[in-house]
């Protein structure tokens, strides 16, 4: 089945640093892939949709500076949390569907990557 | 715009019912159900594309009234193994997902 892989599966670092999530999609190719934010006991919120080869597409309210996404191929994405304060700390979490299969394909996701900030 | 789901939590015991709602103000053209365990990624459980659409494994079906908007998820002779937080999703125009609030499903013994 299609896999999603996500690294690192946690992060603690101090604040004021930059950190880097990577999202892999191991065997499909994925020219859409999607970033979501979870707070603990609430609802995945989508942050940004990223897109190969071009500008992701932010949600509203998401400060694009701060969140840098990179997608340079076709199975991966890269979410860079930019001087990373105690408020960012989450469940970060990847998706993404199968390019190669048509639409309305179920969206796989990575494991997600649990950052807190000190 | 996010779906509404209902009811936000539900107990069990084992071998009771339950069944999800999540319905939308927006055109639904498909409805995805995931679960989520505490601190794992979700699970696709399936995706609805037509309106009447009804599908189901195991014990867990769903179903699709594409004109009410809506979709309901039903778990019959719940197990162990059922709970955690049911996410229903719905599509948008760039094959984005938009995820309901959740709803917490706790089975006992």
């Amino acid at each position: 089945g299609a896999v999603v892989s996500q690294h690192p599966s946690w992060v603690i670092c101090k604040s004021g640093t930059s950190v880097k999530i990577e999202c892999r999609s191991l065997d499909f190719q994925a020219t859409t892939m999607f970033w979501y934010r979870q707070f603990p006991k609430q609802s995945l919120m989508l942050m940004a949709t990223s897109n190969e080869g071009s500008k992701a597409t932010y949600e509203q309210g998401v400060e694009k500076d701060k969140f840098l996404i990179n997608h340079a191929s076709l199975t991966l994405s890269t979410l860079t949390v930019t001087s990373a304060h105690p408020e960012d700390s989450s469940f970060y979490i990847c998706s993404a569907r199968d390019s190669g299969r048509g639409g309305n394909q179920p969206q796989h996701f990575g494991d997600g990557t649990r950052l807190s900030i000190l | 715009q996010q779906p509404v789901q209902s009811p936000q939590a539900v107990i069990l015991r084992e071998g009771e019912d339950a069944v999800i709602n999540c319905s939308s103000s927006k055109a639904l053209y498909s409805v995805h159900w995931y679960r989520q365990k505490h601190g794992e990624a979700p699970v696709f459980l399936m995706i609805l594309l037509k309106g009447g659409e009804q599908k189901g494994h195991d014990k867990i079906s769903a179903s699709f009234n594409e004109k009410k908007q809506q979709s309901s998820l039903y778990l019959t002779a719940s197990q162990l193994s059922y709970s955690g937080t049911y996410f229903c999703g719905t599509g948008g125009g760039n094959n984005d997902m938009r995820f309901g609030a959740g709803t917490r499903l706790t089975v006992k013994p």
